[in-house]
């Protein structure tokens, strides 16, 4: 079974610096995809980004990107010029890339609690 | 963007009374509802996945006979709690896939706070 993991249960950065926020997960496919998503005080899930296996090039969304690294099975992300409006929780999730039943579902980490200090 | 509506939003309700929590797909049809249950400060936990027309896919632990998710159209799928407990208590978010997008698609909802009292 795929397993994804958060080893930062919490993160601090001051505004308009550069945080990375780390994700490992465990597979034996070799196609799947990765998101991280945002969840805010309103908790409101909210799509951040996400990576294709099959792409070798990083996904990048404005002031966050990520660093893929699939034979470590590393998916970190990078927040630039951190904003007020940042703080939140982040979670990495892992999806099967095979198609059709519970393979849909998304597996999620257990979350990196990110302040933003002004 | 696509849109998933969640009501209510929040709930109170008297310790073995039944609460139904609706999902609704707002610009797109979804084959596919995941209902999820969140404490305070954890990850969310997936109770069980929904496909349009068949029986919800349970995951383990998760009792069936408690949570009854119905999906009964391509836009609406509904969690109903049976006679709640105030363990039942807690954030449950309803998440819809858009399969025209291969691969991602997941919609939220804004979720439901449940009080058992």
């Amino acid at each position: 079974a795929q397993t994804v993991t958060q080893s930062q249960p919490e993160m601090s950065v001051q505004e308009a610096e550069t945080v990375t926020l780390s994700c490992t997960y465990d597979t034996s496919e070799s196609d799947y995809y990765l998101f991280w998503y945002k969840q805010p005080p309103s908790r409101q899930m909210i799509l951040v980004i996400r990576q294709e296996a099959y792409k070798q090039q990083n996904a990048t969304e404005n002031r966050f990107s990520v660093n893929f690294q699939k034979a470590a099975k590393s998916f970190s992300l990078k927040i630039s010029d951190s904003q007020l409006g940042d703080a939140a929780m982040y979670f990495c999730a892992y999806r099967s890339g095979t198609y059709g039943g519970a393979t849909n579902k998304l597996i999620f980490g257990t979350g990196t609690l990110l302040a933003v200090q002004p | 963007g696509a849109v998933v509506s969640q009501h209510p939003s929040r709930v109170i309700c008297k310790s073995g009374t039944s609460v139904k929590i609706e999902c609704r797909s707002l610009d797109f049809q979804a084959t596919t509802m995941f209902w999820y249950r969140q404490f305070p400060k954890q990850s969310l936990m997936l109770m069980a996945t929904s496909n349009e027309g068949s029986k919800a896919t349970y995951e383990q632990g998760v009792e069936k006979d408690k949570f009854l998710i119905n999906h009964a159209s391509l836009t609406l799928s509904t969690l109903t709690v049976a006679s709640a407990h105030p363990e039942d208590s807690s954030f449950y978010i309803c998440s819809a896939r858009d399969h025209r997008v291969l691969g991602y698609g997941y919609t939220f909802g804004s979720g439901t706070r449940l009080t058992v009292v």
